[in-house]
């Protein structure tokens, strides 16, 4: 199956700051996206990205297929913004939702 | 309107016991799906459902695991003779078309 890297594994912001987050993908992937979770353990969908840029208010997200790596992008962050935040994709040929998952970043923003 | 709903939200259990998860999609939403969480990791795939057809079970862990959506509506997961190694956030998604949307879990606890 494929493997998904997250980087950084660990991030620290005071709040207002901007955070870049990674998604490296060992192959082609269908169906790319990226939740947040929140410290009580919800998942919140963020984007449906498989290529291209997207923006919803203070994230966006890019995702260059043929380099096989996604961007999500954190503006003027607040403490509410903390979390972990997770990419996932599927391979080619396997159900659309059977997503593999990054191991997350962990986002603390301090006020 | 209402998000996916998931019953009960924590869970003890000896080992041994068997325990039954229950997942109510969002209304009209054809595909459902189930993963596990590990502590410290992303959520891993475990079944996919389309309707009350359970399209793809290639996630679940062993034969002890079973799940169903006998009128294409809510989901059960059972887990028979649960041993330590079951201890997880068991999540539920259910999704209109490509992007997933996920209830707030199970916490499974196997003493």
């Amino acid at each position: 199956g494929i493997q998904v890297e997250q980087s950084p594994p660990d991030l620290i912001l005071q709040e207002g700051a901007n955070s870049t987050l990674r998604c490296n993908f060992s192959d082609s992937v269908n169906n790319l996206q990226w939740f947040h979770q929140n410290p009580w353990g919800q998942l919140i969908n963020l984007f449906y990205i498989p290529s291209g840029t997207k923006q919803n208010g203070r994230l966006s997200a890019t995702t260059v297929a043929t380099e096989r790596y996604s961007l999500l992008y954190i503006s003027s962050s607040q403490t509410t913004d903390s979390g972990v935040y997770f990419c996932a994709g599927n391979a080619g040929g396997t159900s659309y939702g059977k997503l593999t998952f990054g191991q997350g970043t962990i986002l603390t923003v301090h006020p | 309107g209402a998000g996916v709903s998931q019953s009960p939200r924590y869970k003890v259990a000896k080992r041994g016991q068997d325990v039954a998860l229950r997942c109510d999609p969002i209304s009209g939403h054809v595909s459902l799906f189930w993963y596990q969480q590990a502590l410290g990791q992303g959520p891993e795939f475990l079944t996919y459902f389309q309707n009350e057809a359970q399209l793809d079970k290639s996630g679940l862990p062993s034969d002890r695991f079973f799940a169903e959506r006998p009128e294409g509506s809510v989901s059960t997961l059972k887990i028979q003779r649960t041993q330590q190694e079951d201890s997880a956030v068991y999540l539920c998604a259910s999704s209109p078309s490509e992007k997933l949307f996920f209830g707030s879990g199970t916490q499974l606890s196997v003493l």
